[in-house]
C-alpha cells in the first residue's frame, strides 16, 4: 500500500531563517502528485505547493519550494525566510488516480 | 469567487443518532472529496465524486457511512447510528477534474467537527 512518512513530529526555526520539512513516500505507480498543505490552529487546510511525478523542475511558490528527489522518493518542503505566521501543522500528501494519502504531519514553530 | 463551504461547522450528537453534513464545492470544480481527520493525524481519504458519480468508496469506514452528490454540485455525507469513535473533523475538498483522480490539487473547506457523546 502507498505510504507517506513525515519523520519530524515537531520542528523549530528562528524567524527569517529557512527550514526544511521532510517527506518520503512509497509507491510503484509511475504517475502521481505530491502536495504540501498547511493547517493552522483554526483547522483549515491551505494548499501550498504541488509537484507532478513527471515534472523535471522542482516546484516553487513564493517562499515555498519542493525538493523533489524521485529516485529517493522524497519530497521535502523548504520554507525560506520564515515568518511567525508560518507556525502551523504541515502535511505532505500523495495522490494518484484512485487514492490520496497524507502523512502524520510536522508541527512547525517559528521563534521570534 | 467563494471557496469550499461546509455546513454545519460543529455538530454535537448522542451515540446512536444519525448525522448529515453538507459540502458545497468551488462552483466550476467537477470533483469532490471527503476526508476524516482525527486529532493529531493527517486527513484520511474516504470517498470522491466525479460530477455525480462516486468513483471510489471502498475507503468509507463502514456501511454506516454513505455519501451522495445527486446533481453533481453539493454533496452530503451521512453517518448512521453514530459511535463515539466517529468523533473527528470531517473535511470536504474539491478540484477541477482535469487530471486523473485525486492526483490534482484539492482545495479544502473549513471542516465539520463532530462530537459524539
Amino acid at each position: 500500500a502507498q505510504k507517506i512518512t513525515q519523520t519530524q513530529p515537531g520542528m523549530f526555526v528562528q524567524e527569517k531563517e529557512a527550514v526544511t520539512l521532510d517527506c518520503t513516500y512509497d509507491t510503484s505507480d509511475p504517475s502521481y502528485g505530491l502536495f504540501w498543505y498547511k493547517q493552522p490552529s483554526s483547522g483549515e487546510m491551505i494548499f501550498l505547493i504541488y509537484q507532478g511525478s513527471y515534472d523535471q523542475q522542482n516546484a516553487t511558490e513564493g517562499r515555498y519550494s519542493l525538493n523533489f528527489q524521485k529516485a529517493r522518493k522524497s519530497a521535502n518542503l523548504v520554507i525560506s525566510a520564515s515568518q511567525l505566521g508560518d507556525s502551523a501543522m504541515y502535511f505532505c500528501a500523495w495522490g494518484d488516480n484512485n487514492d490520496m494519502r497524507f502523512g502524520a504531519g510536522t508541527r512547525l514553530t517559528v521563534k521570534p | 469567487d467563494t471557496g469550499v463551504s461546509q455546513d454545519p461547522r460543529h455538530k454535537i450528537t448522542k451515540r446512536g443518532q444519525n448525522v448529515t453534513f453538507r459540502c458545497d464545492p468551488i462552483s466550476e470544480h467537477n470533483r469532490l472529496y471527503w476526508y476524516r481527520q482525527t486529532l493529531g493525524q493527517g486527513p484520511e481519504f474516504l470517498t470522491y465524486f466525479q460530477n455525480e458519480a462516486q468513483l471510489e468508496k471502498s475507503r468509507l469506514l463502514s456501511d454506516r457511512f454513505s455519501a451522495e452528490r445527486p446533481k453533481g454540485s453539493f454533496s452530503t455525507l451521512e453517518i448512521q447510528r453514530t459511535e463515539q469513535g466517529d468523533s473527528a473533523m470531517y473535511l470536504c475538498a474539491s478540484s477541477p477534474g482535469l487530471a486523473g483522480g485525486p492526483r490534482e490539487t484539492q482545495y479544502f473547506g473549513p471542516g465539520t467537527r463532530l462530537l459524539v457523546l
